[in-house]
């Protein structure tokens, strides 16, 4: 069954740490991809998104997002991690079934 | 987990007629609802935010005569499309939480086509 999985429920960093978040899809054929994040008491907001063109995209706020299609991941990431980013984050894909979040905790 | 069940997962219209849209709570009570449209190959764009009990909270640009939003429970919101026309076709797709600051839950999402 096509889905979306994202392996991290919470993680928990200090700033300035890097951060890695997982994103796996089982989708055949072309997918086109998101990372929403969710700040508390806030609805989604876009940080980027991929649909074709360079694997490697840029998005607001530092983050970053790798499409590699041969492991059907689009991980996010960031150099350095602000307190800021304590949110929750989430995967799409384009007919937007979502991963079910990761929740991001950075400790001042 | 929490899940939030959506219907109809597709639907095929005539222009002028009206659609209603479901999003229910399955096993918590949803405090707030928010309702997407998401045209295609852009990202979800918030129409409007649902309490129970209360008038939704339309984001600009959405007319709320034609996107009707009844949160009549904690565990359903409704959206009608009134008089439907071609321009409306789109995704729809509503998120719920339990609590203000909590995580979001998705429904699957309704694809719209109005002929």
């Amino acid at each position: 069954a096509q889905s979306v999985s994202q392996h991290n429920h919470h993680v928990i960093l200090s700033e300035a740490a890097s951060l890695e978040l997982g994103c796996n899809y089982s989708y055949g054929g072309t997918v086109n991809l998101f990372w929403y994040v969710q700040y508390p008491g806030q609805h989604l907001q876009l940080l980027l998104k991929y649909f074709s063109g360079d694997p490697l995209v840029k998005g607001i706020k530092g983050f970053e997002a790798e499409f590699i299609k041969s492991k059907f991941s689009f991980n996010l990431r960031k150099p350095s991690v602000q307190w800021s980013d304590t949110a929750e984050y989430f995967c799409a894909v384009h007919d937007m079934r979502f991963g079910a979040g990761t929740r991001l905790t950075v400790k001042p | 987990g929490a899940v939030v069940s959506q219907h109809p997962s597709w639907v095929i219209c005539k222009s002028g007629t009206s659609v209603k849209i479901e999003c229910r709570s399955l096993d918590f009570q949803a405090t707030t609802m928010f309702w997407y449209r998401q045209f295609p190959k852009q990202s979800l764009m918030l129409m409007a935010t649902s309490n129970e009990g209360s008038k939704a909270t339309y984001e600009q640009g959405v007319e709320k005569d034609k996107f009707l939003i009844n949160h009549a429970s904690l565990t359903l919101s409704t959206l009608t499309v009134t008089s439907a026309h071609p321009e409306d076709s789109s995704f729809y797709i509503c998120s719920a939480n339990r609590d203000f600051n909590e995580k979001l839950f998705f429904g699957s999402g309704t694809q719209l086509s109005v002929l």
